[in-house]
């Protein structure tokens, strides 16, 4: 079964508008961390943002915010004020336990912006 | 800059042909992932080496092999190569062991790598 996985292949947004990326997960673990990585067209991976499984508050990062919602299994991403450089591949990954076990990722959405 | 450096960022080589992929962590982090990206298969988890030792293992072939050496640099070691091994190679570092869920990875520019 798939640990993490992202139903939107592809999503368009208009430039200075917000979008959410969902992103649900399944896990057996209590400890777990959930992470956001972008991938520009150049290819690198960006870490964007982080939730733990304990972490009452949602996360935020700028524009970058996580909607955490643990009875649901989901984390999604919302990027608020888009701006033409958030085109990008973004991916979703998740570590069970709270050691440094691999990251296990999403197969991604590609997020285009729109002037 | 995430302070991973992976080495080369092109390879093209032919089919049959050994290649070795290097990776620099970020100073400090003690684990070291390597991930295989190609198309149809998103990013694949390979192997994790934890301070010199290896510590996880995903969907590795047994043509691929990998090390980390004491200065925590690590090498990715592909041999009898086949089309479809073409793909980018990421390397990635983390810092210790730490609290829920670990810490994010840190990841290299990547190798991208075309067996002709």
């Amino acid at each position: 079964a798939q640990k993490i996985t992202q139903t939107q292949p592809g999503m368009f947004v208009q430039e200075k508008e917000a979008v959410t990326l969902d992103c649900t997960y399944d896990t057996s673990d209590q400890s777990y961390g959930l992470f956001w990585y972008k991938q520009p067209s150049s290819g690198e991976m960006i870490f964007l943002i982080y939730q733990g499984s304990y972490d009452e508050q949602n996360a935020t990062e700028g524009r970058y915010s996580l909607n955490f919602q643990k009875a649901r299994k989901s984390a999604n991403l919302v990027i608020s004020a888009s701006q033409l450089g958030d085109s990008a591949m973004y991916f979703c990954a998740m570590r069970e336990g709270a050691r440094n076990t691999p990251l296990v990722f999403g197969k991604g959405t590609r997020l285009s912006v729109i002037a | 800059d995430s302070g991973v450096t992976q080495t080369p960022k092109h390879l093209i080589t032919a089919t049959g042909q050994r290649v070795t992929l290097r990776c620099s962590p970020r100073s400090g982090d003690l684990s070291v992932y390597w991930y295989q990206q190609s198309l149809d298969q998103g990013l694949q988890f390979l192997i994790q080496y934890y301070n010199g030792e290896e510590r996880a293992k995903g969907n590795i072939l047994e043509r691929f092999s990998a090390q980390q050496f004491p200065d925590l640099h690590s090498e990715l070691n592909l041999s009898s190569l086949e089309l479809g091994d073409s793909a980018l190679y990421f390397c990635a570092s983390s810092a210790g062991i730490t609290g829920v869920g670990g810490t994010e990875a840190f990841f290299g520019q990547g190798t991208r790598l075309t067996v002709v």
